[in-house]
């Protein structure tokens, strides 16, 4: 099975701060990795999808970059609304595993 | 616009089963590959299994976690995804959610499992 290491598991960061989160796959997954967004009691929300495509309707704010095995969703400018958890997913191959998720919360 | 309903959560004692449903619309069903995913109370998500289309022979793959026990159907007539869970046990209790080929979810169904 394919690890997906996700750091750090919470921080703490200030509105119109830059935010990065990153995910370390244990072996190579080309660019077949997802982020999600996900409020509490809501389902997750997808932002990003094959590494660094934007989903749409998703602020631009929000990116995603690779290299290698490590993958980095960024924020430029952190929002109010951006106050969530985040999760990565790794689909390159079966099972599918997320990594452990990224609590952000206001400092 | 894509929705997904999940229904069929409930409390169940452990070794019984229940069977979720989750209704599409939206979109054309018998194209995607449907999946499964799970909450624990407090925790990460957990894939537990997918059902690929008719053009990929309604193939499915699962979870260890799960392999065994729980089976994923589909009916395209109906727009439907099923997850049957038999042999149920306390660390199954969550919520489940569907998705649409891991893009777009639904709201969720929560699953007690206790005696």
């Amino acid at each position: 099975d394919i690890q997906v290491t996700q750091s750090p598991s919470s921080l703490s960061a200030s509105v119109g701060d830059r935010v990065t989160i990153t995910c370390r796959a244990s072996q190579g997954i080309r660019n077949d990795l997802t982020w999600y967004q996900q409020k509490p009691g809501k389902a997750p929300k997808r932002l990003i999808y094959a590494a660094f495509s934007l989903q749409s309707g998703v602020p631009s704010r929000f990116s995603g970059s690779t290299s290698g095995t490590e993958f980095t969703l960024t924020i430029s400018s952190l929002q109010p609304e951006d106050f969530a958890t985040y999760y990565c997913l790794q689909h390159n191959s079966y099972p599918l595993t997320f990594g452990g998720g990224t609590k952000v919360d206001i400092k | 616009e894509v929705q997904l309903v999940e229904s069929g959560g409930g409390l169940v004692q452990p070794g019984g089963s229940l069977r979720l449903s989750c209704a599409a619309s939206g979109f054309i069903f018998s194209d995607h590959y449907m999946d499964w995913v799970r909450q624990a109370p407090g925790k990460g998500l957990e894939w537990v299994g997918r059902i690929r289309n008719k053009a990929n022979s309604y193939t499915t793959e699962y979870a260890a976690s799960v392999k065994g026990r729980f089976t994923i159907s589909r009916d395209d007539s109906k727009k439907s995804v099923y997850l049957q869970m038999n042999s149920l046990k306390i660390e199954d209790t969550a919520v489940y959610y569907c998705t649409r080929s891991m893009g777009d979810w639904g709201q969720g169904t929560l699953v007690t499992v206790s005696s």
